[in-house]
């Protein structure tokens, strides 16, 4: 594709119910990176992937959270019985290479409330 | 640690003037320092980045910055703002001991007033 395409783009959720959040790469893209972003604030790191293989999940606030791709390209980010907390956008972003010198492209990013 | 540090939340700029959007940096080793813009309702976009070689930087949109080891600064500038430039600024350092994760600071907000 064209760009880095999230869906859903707006997400609400009941306190307590599970969201699977989807991640289409640009074609080819061998790294991807999940972010979340708090109102007001960066970007904070989640996981990371190089190809199917999930190289750093540090990032993940809690063992509600899990990502998933399972064929090197498209990317579920799932979170489990969700809490308030857990409201902010999420942001997926890949990049050609791995590499520390080349640039990441971003989705538009799905908005989670929990309510 | 490594981190990011935009120490104004908002600049307040008049079109047609020159902008300054401020990026000092912590990090281990050589730095790799990223600039993005958020525009309401979308996603990141990549401006410009600094790997090695000549300290000012080109990018995007008329976009340039400014690499100052001494000052441990990468400052995001434009001679003549647009009002279309009005967004949310976002500086990042790659973080070389973790996958290259990027690390990035809380963001400042660009208003251009016509």
């Amino acid at each position: 594709g064209a760009g880095v395409s999230q869906s859903p783009r707006y997400k609400v959720a009941k306190r307590g119910q599970d969201v699977a959040l989807r991640c289409d790469p640009i074609s080819g893209h061998v790294s991807l990176f999940w972010y979340q972003q708090a109102l007001g604030q960066g970007p904070e790191f989640l996981t990371y992937f190089q190809n199917e293989a999930q190289l750093d999940k540090s990032g993940l606030p809690s063992d509600r959270f899990f990502a998933e791709r399972p064929e090197g390209s498209v990317s579920t980010l799932k979170i489990q019985r969700t809490q308030q907390e857990d409201s902010a956008v999420y942001l997926c972003a890949s990049s050609l290479l791995q590499g520390p010198n080349t640039e990441a492209f971003f989705g538009q990013g799905t908005r989670l409330t929990v309510v | 640690a490594q981190s990011v540090a935009q120490p104004e939340d908002q600049v307040n700029v008049a079109e047609g003037n020159p902008l300054t959007v401020k990026c000092t940096y912590s990090v281990s080793g050589n730095p790799y320092l990223f600039w993005y813009v958020q525009y309401p309702n979308r996603g990141l976009q990549f401006l410009l980045k600094y790997i090695t070689g000549d300290n000012l930087v080109k990018g995007s949109y008329g976009f340039e910055a400014e690499f100052n080891k001494s000052q441990t600064s990468f400052h995001l500038k434009k001679p003549s703002a647009l009002v279309s430039d009005s967004a949310l600024y976002f500086c990042a350092v790659r973080d070389m001991r973790s996958n290259y994760q990027l690390i990035w600071g809380a963001g400042t907000k660009l208003i251009i007033k016509p």
